[in-house]
């Protein structure tokens, strides 16, 4: 298996511009999550899905971020408009069953930077 | 929070080395993961172990766990300068709600000199 995908793996972008970053998650496996890294705040879950339904999107900053996951292969993180602040390494991860239990396989990372 | 907090938060070692990181959580786990990060890559899992144990062992790596202390230890044994990276525990709470979260520390910097 290629293990998780994301994509691009570098975005630069000015503010007010949407940005949509993509993954695709380990054949089977039935948890998505969505990660925000920053020095200042460490990795934070921003969303997370089960079955492609999203179960809690308590971590997502404001309504500017958007996710959905249409198929069980595909999910999207969407910024819009996106602001200097937003800029971060945005991770994508995915397993089976329930995470506190489970590994989380990681994808390698979108560097996103908004000028 | 429940948030981990990794210490030291940085550590140098030569190679040859042991290296030991440690991990404090704040609420009652099932089990305890701890991640490896290489610069800028995504995180890699290293092992898991679970509330009803209190050491676990694989290769290089040995975890210890303390719930009475809430708190974890990972040891590297003989470090190499591929070892370099950060470090992550990581826990589920059993008390919330929704105990599919993983919940991250802060993470410690490990470089291992050749």
């Amino acid at each position: 298996d290629a293990g998780v995908i994301q994509s691009p793996r570098h975005e630069v972008t000015e503010m007010g511009q949407e940005v949509t970053l993509r993954c695709k998650p380990i054949s089977g496996h039935d948890y998505l999550f969505w990660y925000r890294q920053t020095m200042m705040r460490g990795l934070e879950l921003l969303i997370y899905f089960n079955n492609n339904v999203p179960i809690d999107d308590s971590g997502m900053p404001e309504d500017r971020f958007s996710a959905k996951m249409p198929n069980a292969s595909f999910s999207t993180l969407k910024i819009q408009p996106s602001e200097p602040r937003d800029s971060a390494v945005y991770f994508c991860a995915s397993s089976i069953g329930g995470t506190a239990s489970h590994e989380q396989y990681f994808g390698p990372g979108t560097r996103l930077t908004v000028t | 929070s429940q948030q981990g907090e990794e210490d030291p938060q940085a550590l140098s070692i030569q190679e040859g080395e042991n290296a030991t990181m440690n991990c404090s959580y704040k609420t009652s786990i099932n089990n305890l993961q701890w991640y490896r990060q290489n610069s800028g890559r995504g995180l890699v899992h290293l092992i898991l172990i679970r509330s009803n144990e209190r050491e676990k062992h694989s290769g290089r790596l040995r975890v210890t766990l303390d719930t009475s202390k809430k708190s974890s230890s990972l040891l590297i044994t003989a470090s190499r300068a591929a070892d370099t990276a950060s470090y992550f525990c990581a826990t589920g709470d059993i008390l919330s709600y929704n105990t599919d979260k993983l919940i991250f520390g802060t993470g410690t910097r490990l470089q291992v000199f050749p």
